[in-house]
Formats: C-alpha cells, sequence, structure tokens
C-alpha cells in the first residue's frame, strides 16, 4: 500500500463547476498535508496546507482533512481552463519523524470551456 | 531572482558520465532537499538534509551522492549514470524551524536525459 494514494485521472469537469481531488494516507499518525499544483513540466506550487480536522478555505480552494479517515480533499469552485494541472497530495508522516513529507503521484485535472 | 534556483534545466548525457546538479537558495531555509519525478511515480525523495554537517539517505539513493557545500548550496551527483535515471530531478527547500509546518518551496527543476 503506498503511503499517500490519489486517483491519477484525469479528472474532467466544466468550466464553472467544482473539482473534487481526494488523497489517502496510510500512516495515521501523519501531521501535516500539503496539496501542490504543477503545470506540464514546471515545479509544483504549493496552494493549500491544513493541519487539523475540518475545513479550511483561501479563495476558490477548499481543504478537508478527516484523520478518522485519513482522508484529505482539495476542493476547487469556479474553475477555470487555467486550473487544469496535476494536484499533489503530500503528508508528513510519523514514519519518517516528521522530517520527510510523503507525496502522492497526483490527480490530473482537466478544465474544459 | 528565483529563491531556489537549480542549474542546469536541462542537461543531455551519455551512460558512465559523471555529472552533478547544483541547487542554490536565497530563502534562509536551512533543510533542503532533492527529489526526482517520474512519470506516474510522482516525486520521490533522494537525500535530504537538515543542515551543512546533516545528510541523510532518501528511498531512493542508491547511485546517488550529494554535497551541502553551503546553508545555501545543496549538490547532487550521479557518479556514473544510467539511462534509467533519466528523470526530472527538483531541488526544495524548507523551514527548518517549523517541524510539523514544512510546505516545501521548489527550484524549477532539472530535466536530465541518460542516452
Amino acid at each position: 500500500q503506498k503511503e499517500v494514494e490519489q486517483n491519477s485521472g484525469p479528472l474532467s469537469v466544466p468550466e464553472g463547476a467544482i473539482a473534487s481531488l481526494n488523497c489517502t494516507y496510510s500512516d495515521r499518525g501523519s501531521q501535516s498535508f500539503f496539496w501542490y499544483r504543477q503545470y506540464s513540466g514546471k515545479s509544483p506550487e504549493l496552494i493549500m496546507s491544513i493541519y487539523s480536522n475540518g475545513d479550511k478555505e483561501d479563495g476558490r480552494f477548499t481543504a478537508q482533512l478527516n484523520k478518522a479517515s485519513q482522508y484529505v480533499s482539495l476542493l476547487i469552485r469556479d474553475s477555470q481552463p487555467s486550473d487544469s494541472a496535476t494536484y499533489l497530495c503530500a503528508a508528513l508522516p510519523i514514519s519518517g519523524g516528521y522530517n520527510k513529507l510523503i507525496f502522492g503521484a497526483g490527480t490530473r485535472l482537466a478544465v474544459h470551456p | 531572482d528565483a529563491d531556489v534556483t537549480q542549474t542546469p534545466r536541462n542537461r543531455i548525457t551519455k551512460t558512465g558520465k559523471r555529472i552533478m546538479l547544483e541547487c542554490s537558495q536565497t530563502k534562509g531555509h536551512d533543510r533542503m532537499y532533492w527529489y526526482r519525478q517520474d512519470p506516474g511515480l510522482g516525486l520521490r525523495l533522494i537525500y535530504y538534509s537538515f543542515d551543512v554537517k546533516d545528510i541523510n539517505k532518501g528511498e531512493i539513493s542508491d547511485g546517488y551522492s550529494v554535497s551541502r557545500q553551503a546553508q545555501a548550496k545543496f549538490s547532487l551527483s550521479l557518479e556514473s549514470a544510467i539511462p534509467n535515471q533519466t528523470a526530472l530531478y527538483f531541488c526544495a527547500t524548507s523551514d527548518g524551524d517549523r517541524l510539523d509546518n514544512q510546505p516545501q518551496h521548489f527550484g524549477d527543476g532539472t530535466r536530465l536525459s541518460i542516452l
């Protein structure tokens, strides 16, 4: 079992819709969670971080964390074609002494006009 | 100027050659990391360093070595390159003072092709 799992996609949504990206993690002791956006051939860019159960909103983005279910999600409201990218979920597990981020393989999002 | 700078941006070389990828940062972060990214596999940690005297292996360190020349510089070497080391390589930094809150900041990457 991979430590951080994501559906590879592509997830295709129409412009203006809500895109929902999901991530599960195996280390129950994981503390911090991050969502990165990566355009093709470019470097990952941090868009959200979340540390406690519940929702965290920043503009059109909402991160959701459920530690009991070991589940993290990212919602993108009013999706735009410019949101088309690969989204990487990352966790900071206790197995690495909270020193190493573990990344999922990413979910490719395609927003079509 | 970029906060995390990687050189070169692209490199094509032959099997058996020694290659060095360099990373420098102006963020003042103590922690630096090297990752490789392959299609479908995500980012995998090669080495990481928490200060100049602290170097640690990641999950895929075989065939690689690193040097932390200064707080701001962290280089990755492939001693004898092989084709399956063809990948996109990223350097990243994070703030070592915040143990449970470590967003990492990435350089623009080095695309390495080994023929």
